[in-house]
């Protein structure tokens, strides 16, 4: 089983400045890595695929980079609506995902 | 647009069983691999089932295989989770996610899901 470990567990971040959230695989996972934002009582909204991808209607303020076994969500110039909790997940194998514990963004 | 509604979440006693379905509207639902997602309260996402758009392949975590089953019909356009032998630890928001594409490289990521089904396991 391949794991996603998230890093920081919880970053504070003022509006206007850019967040680095951290993903890492136990394993290489190649470009096989999803992001989601997930906000309170809300279900997670897919940000994005393929390790760098942007999925529809996601501003381009959210970035993804990295592959194998290191990657990196970016968002710069934070806004209000963007500070919730984000998570990775892989799908290198077939029927076998896993997702990361989470990194929650919050207001400095 | 693309909708998915679950249902079939409640109060179940241990070691009992319980069914979860999820209604899909605005897209070729036969096309899709779906997935069944859950999440304890307060905790993150694990990954429960899936199960490609002809049924012939289907996955199970760890967790839960050789407990829960997962089917579809796609003339009713619905996904199903038979969950048995249920767990307290098994009490959990499921979520019913869409894979992001038809083909083989895009059925692992999720580009749509449900508002989830609240299921607790309890006495």
């Amino acid at each position: 089983e391949i794991v996603m470990t998230q890093s920081p567990a919880t970053l504070s971040v003022s509006p206007g400045e850019r967040a680095t959230l951290s993903c890492r695989a136990s394993q290489s996972v190649s470009s096989n890595l999803a992001w989601y934002q997930q906000k309170p009582g809300q279900a997670p909204r897919l940000l994005i695929y393929g390790a760098s991808t942007r999925a529809t209607g996601i501003p381009a303020r959210f970035r993804g980079s990295g592959s194998g076994t290191e990657f990196t969500l970016t968002i710069s110039s934070l806004q209000s609506e963007d500070f919730a909790v984000y998570y990775c997940q892989h799908y290198n194998n077939w029927l076998l995902y896993s997702f990361g514990q989470g990194t929650k963004l919050e207001i400095k | 647009e693309v909708q998915l509604v679950e249902s079939g979440g409640g109060l179940v006693q241990p070691g009992r069983s319980l069914r979860l379905s999820c209604a899909a509207s605005g897209f070729t639902f036969d096309e899709y691999a779906m997935h069944w997602v859950r999440q304890a309260p307060g905790k993150g996402l694990e990954w429960v089932s899936g199960i490609s758009w002809k049924s012939n392949n289907i996955g199970y975590a760890g967790s839960v295989k050789g407990r829960f089953t997962i089917s579809r019909d796609n003339a009713k356009k619905s996904l199903y989770l038979q969950m048995d032998s249920l767990r307290p630890d098994d009490t959990a928001f499921y979520y019913c996610a869409k894979a992001g594409g038809i083909n083989w490289s895009d059925v692992g990521w999720f580009d749509t899901w449900g508002q989830g089904t609240l299921v607790t396991v309890s006495s």
